[in-house]
């Protein structure tokens, strides 16, 4: 059962121009929307993580979008860089549980310098 | 401090073998979670230990166990394998049960021939 559907599955991105990669949800429960960072042979790393209550978190170039009405939310990357090409994959762990994670299928960008 | 352990780091086994995967979690993190990830169904959630006890399972047949160890450290075990278990492991740590950061290890690549 897919929980977490992400789109798109890949991104191609000039240098400089902004990547927006989408997550939608649909267990209410969730109430903890972080986004992990992929590069080729290693694990997902954190890159930036959003709670309901707020709408817009920011981290540098990096922008979560949160719309609790519509059940989505977004990954923003400005000023986008060929260093930022990796893997992005949104998740959605319970509250109780943040082991027991459901990610999204993840995707896969790419900067062209 | 050192992040999160993986060994082996590449595994070749064949149909019918079984296969031991460890992971040591960061130092002073007592959750450890296990994630399969293949390109084909994204990373998908095989079970959570904490406190040496199995807190939450996913999906996956009995042939995926695992356990933890009163230094936290973690080991999964598939038996019988089979082709479809080609795919990368990986493990991830936490303090705690809560709405916590979790930190990935590099993965354990397996190859079932």
């Amino acid at each position: 059962q897919q929980q977490v559907k992400q789109s798109p599955q890949s991104l191609i991105v000039q240098k400089g121009g902004i990547s927006i990669i989408n997550c939608a949800y649909e267990n209410t429960a969730f109430d903890y929307f972080p986004w992990y960072q992929q590069f080729p042979g290693k694990g997902p790393a954190l890159l930036i993580a959003i709670r309901p209550d707020v709408s817009e978190k920011k981290e540098g170039r990096f922008t979560i979008s949160f719309n609790k009405s519509a059940k989505q939310f977004s990954l923003h990357i400005m000023d986008s860089q060929p260093g930022d090409s990796a893997t992005y994959f949104c998740a959605a762990p319970k509250y109780t549980n943040a082991g027991k994670s459901t990610f999204g299928d993840g995707t896969t960008l790419t900067v062209k310098p | 401090k050192a992040g999160v352990t993986q060994t082996p780091r590449y595994l070749i086994k064949t149909r019918g073998q079984q296969v031991t995967l460890s992971c040591s979690p960061i130092s002073g993190h007592r959750s450890v979670s296990w994630y399969q990830q293949t390109p084909g169904q994204g990373l998908q959630f095989l079970f959570e230990y904490f406190s040496e006890t199995q807190r939450n399972k996913g999906n996956f047949p009995g042939r995926f166990s695992g356990r933890q160890f009163s230094n936290s450290r973690s080991e999964m075990n598939v038996s019988t394998l089979e082709l479809g278990d080609s795919a990368l492991y990986l493990c991830a740590s936490s303090k705690g049960l809560g709405r916590e950061t979790q930190y990935f290890g590099p993965g354990t690549r397996l190859l079932v021939l």
